[in-house]
């Protein structure tokens, strides 16, 4: 399995600009968590989904950010319009389902840095 | 809600040298789970070990080992035989059983490992 792959690895916009992140999680795992990491506020859950479904967004800073989970196999995190202060590296990770061997890890993706200009 | 603190934002030890990194964390769930995860400058998450609360006995990993005391919501990271590709930050996390079982990170230990 190539394990959780996120595109782009590298992000530079302009701050206004609109900014999809992309997440594919491991096959058959059903549980699907982005997390964002800076400086000042370390690792933490934006959103969590199960089965597709988001279950947990009390983590998305504000309403210019979105998350969508269309199937199994993938996952965006959207920011529109960007701000400066989005500059981050954000992560997304996959969890087998409960129940299931490894449930208790979660696999992380290489992560996109974000640069908002 | 979970809380997890790591007193050293940095450390620093000669290879070979075992090298103990520290972790408390606040919780009223009696059954979780604990991680150690290694971050080094390639950004990768890493999980290291991990512990899960209702057993008693350590968590090893080759050269990794934890020391876990849940009556003191204790639970540190020890590097035996300390080697070069050590050197990363390593983050403790926790993970309820209950709700959404998401992870909650402390802020990071810097560990270099000198030669």
């Amino acid at each position: 399995d190539a394990g959780v792959i996120q595109s782009p690895r590298h992000e530079v916009t302009e701050m206004g600009q609109e900014v999809t992140l992309r997440c594919k999680p491991i096959s058959g795992h059903n549980s699907l968590f982005w997390y964002r990491q800076t400086m000042m506020r370390g690792l933490e859950l934006l959103i969590y989904f199960n089965n597709n479904v988001p279950i947990d967004d009390s983590g998305m800073p504000e309403d210019r950010f979105s998350a969508k989970m269309p199937n199994a196999s993938f996952s965006t995190l959207k920011i529109q319009p960007s701000e400066p202060r989005d500059s981050a590296v954000y992560f997304c990770a996959s969890r087998p389902g409960q129940g299931l061997a490894g449930d208790n890890e979660q696999f992380f993706g290489p992560g996109t840095r974000l640069t908002v200009l | 809600a979970q809380t997890v603190t790591q007193s050293q934002p940095e450390m620093s030890v000669q290879e070979a040298e075992t090298v103990t990194l520290s972790c408390t964390y606040d919780t009223s769930e009696n059954n979780y789970y604990l991680f150690w995860y290694k971050q080094p400058p390639s950004r990768q998450m890493i999980l290291v070990i991990r512990q899960e609360a209702y057993k008693q006995q350590n968590a090893t990993e080759n050269r990794f080992s934890v020391n876990f005391q849940k009556a003191a919501k204790s639970f540190s990271l020890k590097i035996s035989d300390s080697q070069l590709g050590d050197t990363a930050m390593y983050f403790c996390a926790f993970m309820g059983i209950q709700g959404a079982q998401k992870l909650v990170f402390g802020q990071g230990t810097r560990l270099t490992i000198n030669p």
